[in-house]
């Protein structure tokens, strides 16, 4: 059964600052999304990775997968408020299914 | 705009009292979803329809069921909500295999 682990699960952190949030999966994929949610609202799509070595860019944010590692990352440079929310990977499985991983909450402070 | 909708955002009803989400999309994408999301929790995946085929994850209680009459539709019926089933109901659809592109969620209170 597909497993994704993220990590950490909750990160609060200053603004201006880098960090790095970790997705691990625990069977093969080449299918991984990243996914922004604001408090009571739903998801919406940041990145898709479809390959790997994959990396893509939009503003303060950037994604990479690392298939044989089963790992993606997303940074983020430079943190502002704007960026407080809860962040999801979800990975593809053969089944035309996603899991989602925990989810990262993380906070912005000013 | 393309887009997925549903309706309504806010659904109240009392126990065990039967209740239809409703789900529609102008992508013309192929598979529809329905995640049930809890507080703090991530998107727990009911089931799909890769187009007319159903497909039931195995530990959705059966008092969850769903309907597709076309394309553009997908209904999530809850035959008697319990007070564990209050969540944020989930709409997605997909063109096969890629990108999933999610509604604005239902939000189910059970009093």
């Amino acid at each position: 059964e597909l497993k994704v682990e993220q990590n950490p699960l909750f990160l609060s952190m200053q603004e201006g600052k880098n960090y790095t949030i970790y997705c691990n999966y625990s069977t093969t994929s080449d299918r991984l999304y990243w996914y922004r949610q604001d408090p009571g609202k739903s998801l919406e799509s940041l990145f898709v990775l479809l390959s790997n070595g994959a990396v893509k860019q939009e503003g303060r944010l950037m994604a990479s997968l690392d298939t044989k590692a089963r790992l993606s990352t997303l940074h983020i440079t430079a943190a502002v408020h704007d960026l407080s929310a809860t962040y999801f990977c979800a990975v593809g499985t053969g089944t035309y299914k996603y899991i989602f991983g925990t989810g990262t909450r993380l906070k912005v402070l000013a | 705009d393309a887009m997925v909708i549903q309706n309504p955002r806010y659904q109240v009803t009392q126990f065990g009292k039967p209740v239809t989400l409703s789900c529609s999309q102008t992508l013309n994408h192929n598979v529809m979803y329905w995640y049930q999301q809890k507080s703090s929790q991530a998107p727990k995946l009911l089931f799909h329809y890769y187009d007319k085929d159903f497909n039931n994850e195995a530990d959705t209680p059966d008092n969850f069921q769903s309907r597709r009459p076309n394309t553009s539709f997908c209904f999530l019926d809850i035959r008697s909500p319990g007070l564990g089933d209050a969540a944020m109901y989930l709409c997605a659809t997909s063109r096969d295999f890629n990108e999933q592109f999610f509604g604005p969620g239902t939000r189910l209170t059970v009093l």
